[in-house]
């Protein structure tokens, strides 16, 4: 079973749409987690972290559900220009090693 | 400020050949981490450096090394090229060795034929 596994996707939204990610963790002793997001061709950025209290950046938000061991990223009023790959990422305890997901695909379309 | 730079952009290798890719960090910071990521999937953690030390190493084959510079930058080698080398290689830079926040260069796409 692979560490982090994310919905296999791709989405294909209109504007103004609001999209749901999902993504599990299989360590449990994972303690810190994030989302980045990858535009095409380009290195992956960091959209935000994920706090088990939840956390919302605008039109973002995300979630933790620690006893479920399950992430998830809420795009609301979808852009065209979130059309982007979608990595959740995880690592565990003082670890600097990042744990990628495979990715989402998610376009945008007018 | 300037932000992580690598060199080159891309690259195309002939089987067994090696290759040496190069990483400056951000100003200031002290550690980088190499990445590999293969078309369609997630980066893929290589080895981490910190004050020029390696301080951490991924499943990859002894072929693959690293190593830090006094001015914090890095080298990725990767010897005796396979067709599965093939990737676009990532440098993270972070402050320090336990930094979450890590910034990614653009990489190097490697082609190997």
């Amino acid at each position: 079973r692979k560490e982090v596994e994310q919905d296999p996707g791709p989405f294909n939204v209109p504007e103004g749409a609001t999209v749901a990610f999902n993504c599990t963790y299989s360590n449990s002793a994972s303690q810190s987690f994030f989302w980045y997001r990858q535009d095409c061709r380009k290195e992956p950025k960091l959209l935000m972290s994920v706090y088990s209290s939840g956390n919302e950046d605008g039109r973002f938000t995300a979630q933790l559900n620690r006893a479920s061991q399950y992430i998830s990223l809420l795009i609301r009023d979808s852009k065209l220009s979130d059309s982007a790959t979608y990595l959740c990422v995880v690592t565990r305890g003082s670890n600097y090693k990042l744990t990628f997901g495979k990715g989402t695909l998610l376009t945008v379309n007018p | 400020d300037a932000g992580v730079t690598q060199s080159p952009t891309h690259l195309i290798k002939t089987r067994g050949q090696h290759v040496t890719l190069r990483c400056s960090p951000i100003s200031g910071h002290k550690s980088v981490s190499w990445y590999q990521q293969v078309l369609g999937q997630g980066p893929q953690f290589i080895f981490q450096y910190y004050e020029k030390e390696e301080r951490g190493r991924g499943n990859f084959p002894d072929r693959f090394s690293a190593r830090q510079f006094p001015n914090y930058s890095s080298e990725l080698n990767v010897n005796a090229l396979l067709l599965g080398d093939s990737a676009l290689y990532l440098c993270a830079s972070s402050f320090w060795q336990g930094a979450y926040e890590q910034y990614f260069g653009p990489g190097t796409r490697l082609t190997v034929t």
